[in-house]
Parts: C-alpha cells; sequence; structure tokens
C-alpha cells in the first residue's frame, strides 16, 4: 500500500518564500509529482522528482529525497495567484512494464495572504 | 486540441438513477484514468485503462464501471447511484512517467 502525507491548509505572505512538505511510504517508488489546482478547476502538473536532489523550474522548485521518504515544493516571491491546492502524487514501481497510475496525497491547501 | 474533455459538467441523479460520464481525448494517449475528488479525500483512482480495450481496478472501484472500445474515449458508468457517490469526478489522460492533462471535472450530486 501507499501513504502519503502532508500538511492541510499553510498560509504566507505575498512575496515570501513558503515550502510544502509531503512524506510517503510505498512498497516501490518511480517517481513523485507535484500538481496545482485553483479552486473549482482540474489540478495540472507541475514538476516531477525521480532522483534525489532539487528541481527548479522558474519561481517553483521541487526536491526529493528518497531514502527519506520525503519531498517539498518550494515556492518563491509568492503572488497572490498561487493560492491554491498542491497535491504530491507517488508513482509506484511500474508492474508489467505498464504505467502504473498516480496516488495522490490529500492536498495542501495554500493561501497566499497581502 | 481540446485536451481531454468531460461531459456533462453537472448532474443530479435519485438514488437508484443510473448515468454514463464520458471523457474524450484528442492527445492519442495510451492511458486514461477516472478519479474521484471529495473534500478531505483528496483525488482517489476508480478506474484506468493502459490501452483500447482494456481496463483495471484502481482504488475505489465499487458501484462504477468502464469501457475503453475507443482509444480516445473512456466512459464512466453508474448502474445505481448512491449518495456515497456524490463528488466531484475528473478523467485523465497521460503518454507516460505520470504527467496526466486532466479534463474539467463533473460535479455530481446523488440524491
Amino acid at each position: 500500500g501507499q501513504n502519503i502525507d502532508q500538511p492541510t491548509e499553510m498560509t504566507a505572505t505575498e512575496g515570501a518564500i513558503v515550502q510544502i512538505n509531503c512524506t510517503y511510504q510505498t512498497s516501490g517508488f518511480n517517481g513523485l509529482f507535484w500538481y496545482q489546482q485553483h479552486a473549482g478547476e482540474a489540478p495540472t502538473f507541475l514538476s516531477y522528482n525521480v532522483l534525489d536532489g532539487l528541481e527548479e523550474k522558474g519561481r517553483f522548485s521541487s526536491f526529493l529525497s528518497r531514502s527519506k521518504g520525503y519531498s517539498y515544493l518550494l515556492l518563491k516571491e509568492l503572488q497572490m495567484k498561487d493560492s491554491a491546492s498542491y497535491l504530491c502524487a507517488v508513482r509506484d514501481r511500474v508492474v508489467n512494464s505498464g504505467n502504473t497510475p498516480l496516488v495522490f496525497g490529500k492536498g495542501t491547501r495554500l493561501s497566499v495572504i497581502a | 486540441n481540446a485536451g481531454v474533455t468531460q461531459t456533462p459538467k453537472f448532474r443530479v441523479l435519485k438514488t437508484g438513477q443510473s448515468m454514463t460520464l464520458l471523457c474524450a481525448q484528442d492527445m492519442n494517449h495510451e492511458y486514461m484514468y477516472w478519479y474521484r475528488q471529495d473534500p478531505g479525500m483528496g483525488l482517489r483512482l476508480i478506474h484506468y485503462s493502459v490501452g483500447e480495450g482494456t481496463t483495471a481496478k484502481g482504488e475505489v472501484p465499487d458501484g462504477y464501471n468502464v469501457s475503453r472500445l475507443k482509444k480516445q474515449n473512456f466512459l464512466l458508468g453508474l448502474e445505481s447511484a448512491a449518495p456515497s457517490q456524490t463528488s466531484v469526478y475528473f478523467c485523465a489522460s497521460s503518454y507516460s512517467v505520470g504527467v496526466l492533462f486532466f479534463g474539467s471535472g463533473t460535479q455530481l450530486s446523488v440524491l
């Protein structure tokens, strides 16, 4: 089975930096993904880590430590439009060369305040 | 390109009624998925398909059936709707790795 934990809610100030943590326990591992979901909308892909380390993409960065079962999403220079839910998702190891579906955490709702 | 299109966007059913949700993608993706999203529960996988003519169960398949007769379409059926199936349903497709493209969702209420 898989267990993915992330904080339920966070609040941060416009212009600041916020770190959203995700811990996971899986029987295997083949990648960790972050998605952004604005209220009333569909999730959209943000980032993907399969190896340890930091992946940077503009104001957003994602870090992975496979040995610790830990990832974080770092958002810099926060803007009001970053208010959204951030979903951590894990892909278990590939079975039968198929595309193993993602398992999502419950999401972290981020509120950016002025 | 429309991407992933779900129909309908909203639906209200009475307990015991049946309905089908349609998902269509124009990106030639092999893999398609149906998730439901409930407050405090996150996205949970109902069924998925790794190619035309194939389907597999996800985390919460009970009460649902699916079909993938054509590569571009993935149908989700509720044979006898129950109030516990009130949720937002998202269809998604992907070509690899886990980068999912989601439809805009269907808000379903079962009274």
